[in-house]
């Protein structure tokens, strides 16, 4: 079957630190693969999807970036955290024909930046 | 721009009536609607999936009506228990948007015993 894994649960962090987030899939080949941010009360923001290895798409202009190193293995990174960097970060997934399936999504990373 | 609106108010039902949570959008024409369920401190968990030529979708008791004339989605939870507490999610994506999903703010639910 198949699972996600994401890590840390919580972190905390000062500002002008660096982040790193890992999201990890198993039990699938060639995912899409999706971070999401969410502040207190609200939405789920996209903050970047990738169709493929290498693949990228930013949706919103910040202080962070992802990469897929390999397959199923989806990270995401700022090298120097912001306040406004504080939030509810969630890593999904689902298959590449992925209009027609729900996500699958990960437990989260409660991120607060001190 | 693209806009998804659902009841920013809590909706605050008696155990046993059906709850009813509306979903309305704006300039978008999506492909597929969907519903998920988030509890405090998780992930969304999904429920259920409608497409756009499709007017209603069933599984045990949740009902989804998707009417893309009104622009409208209605979730409905029949016999609500305690335990269908949560906030719920609608998010829609678009044909040839990689499968990305885009989520309104969540309406509030509680089941009150």
């Amino acid at each position: 079957s198949q699972t996600i894994h994401q890590w840390p649960a919580t972190l905390v962090q000062p500002v002008g630190s660096p982040l790193s987030l890992e999201c990890t899939v198993e039990g699938t080949s060639n995912p899409n693969l999706y971070w999401y941010r969410q502040a207190a009360g609200r939405g789920l923001q996209l903050l970047f999807y990738s169709v493929g290895i290498g693949q990228i798409s930013s949706e919103v202009p910040q202080n962070l970036s992802a990469s897929r190193p390999q397959d199923r293995q989806f990270i995401l990174s700022s090298k120097k955290l912001l306040l406004s960097d504080s939030g509810f970060y969630l890593c999904a997934w689902t298959i590449v024909q992925g209009l027609s399936y729900g996500y699958t999504f990960g437990s989260g990373t409660r991120l607060t930046v001190v | 721009s693209q806009k998804i609106e659902q009841n920013s108010e809590a909706l605050n039902i008696q155990e046993g009536k059906t709850a009813t949570l509306t979903c309305n959008y704006t300039n978008y024409s999506p492909a597929y609607l969907q519903w998920y369920r988030q509890d405090p401190g998780r992930g969304p968990v999904f429920l259920l999936l409608i497409r756009e030529n499709e007017k209603e979708k069933r599984k045990e008791r949740l009902k989804v009506t998707f009417d893309t004339t009104l622009k409208q989605s209605l979730f409905h939870i029949t016999a609500s228990q305690p335990a269908d507490s949560a906030t719920y999610l609608c998010a829609l994506s678009h044909y040839n948007q990689g499968g990305k999903l885009i989520f309104g703010q969540g309406t509030e639910l509680s089941v009150k015993p």
